[in-house]
């Protein structure tokens, strides 16, 4: 019930083209859902965070779309750039006694090609 | 960028050594944590702590231990190195002012042989 299924693995998408990446969680006492870009060798980065109370949240070409009865969020980036080529993590988490811990996708291997 | 310095970056150790990789903060931040990074499991917490000496198991703390004596520092020892242990860590911080959000330091390579 811990668990975040994250989809698909690894993705190669053209310059210019719409990369997505769908999640799905199962505990429903889960009340922020962020994202995390990773480039190698460096630690993972807030890209953007949506909590249940909203459908969508857009920041510039990143979007998540939230659909609270399917238990599942996806990461969708328009206009995909080389410079978006990373790993992506899915997580979720609930703000129980103040201590902020996250579970974590597997992570989304990004491949944009120039 | 929230202030946080991990060390040693890199580290090669024997099976069997005792090991210990240190956070430091420079921000007051109360929560912090320690992650692992694994190929097909994503990042994992291993313990995290809510305050001076205050510190909690996380889902995967079998053959670790943490000590935190002071605010700015929050120490993660491998009592005996296995290579199951070879990953790299994560030290974060969250803090009430941002949210649930927590930030990664730039982590610590560790190769267990």
């Amino acid at each position: 019930q811990q668990q975040v299924k994250q989809s698909p693995q690894s993705l190669i998408v053209q310059k210019g083209g719409i990369s997505i990446i769908n999640c799905a969680y199962e505990n429903t006492a889960f009340d922020y859902f962020p994202w995390y870009q990773q480039f190698p060798g460096k630690g993972p980065a807030l890209l953007i965070a949506i909590r249940p109370d909203v459908s969508e949240k857009k920041e510039g070409r990143f979007t998540i779309s939230f659909n609270k009865s399917a238990k599942q969020f996806s990461l969708h980036i328009m206009d995909s750039q080389p410079g978006d080529s990373a790993t992506y993590f899915c997580a979720a988490s609930t703000a129980g006694s103040g201590t902020y811990k996250y579970i974590f996708g597997t992570g989304t291997r990004l491949k944009v090609l120039a | 960028d929230a202030g946080i310095t991990q060390s040693p970056r890199h580290k090669v150790t024997e099976t069997g050594t005792p090991v210990t990789l240190r956070c430091h903060q420079t921000e007051n931040h109360r929560y912090m944590y320690w992650y692992r990074q694994d190929p097909g499991h994503g990042l994992r917490l291993i313990h995290y702590s809510y305050g001076v000496k205050d510190t909690d198991k996380g889902e995967v703390s079998d053959g670790y231990s943490v000590s935190r004596s002071k605010t700015e520092d929050f120490l993660l020892t491998l009592e005996s190195a296995t290579s199951s242990q070879t990953s790299v860590y994560f030290c974060a911080i969250s803090t009430p002012s941002a949210g649930n959000t927590i930030y990664f330091g730039e982590g610590s390579w560790l190769t267990v042989v």
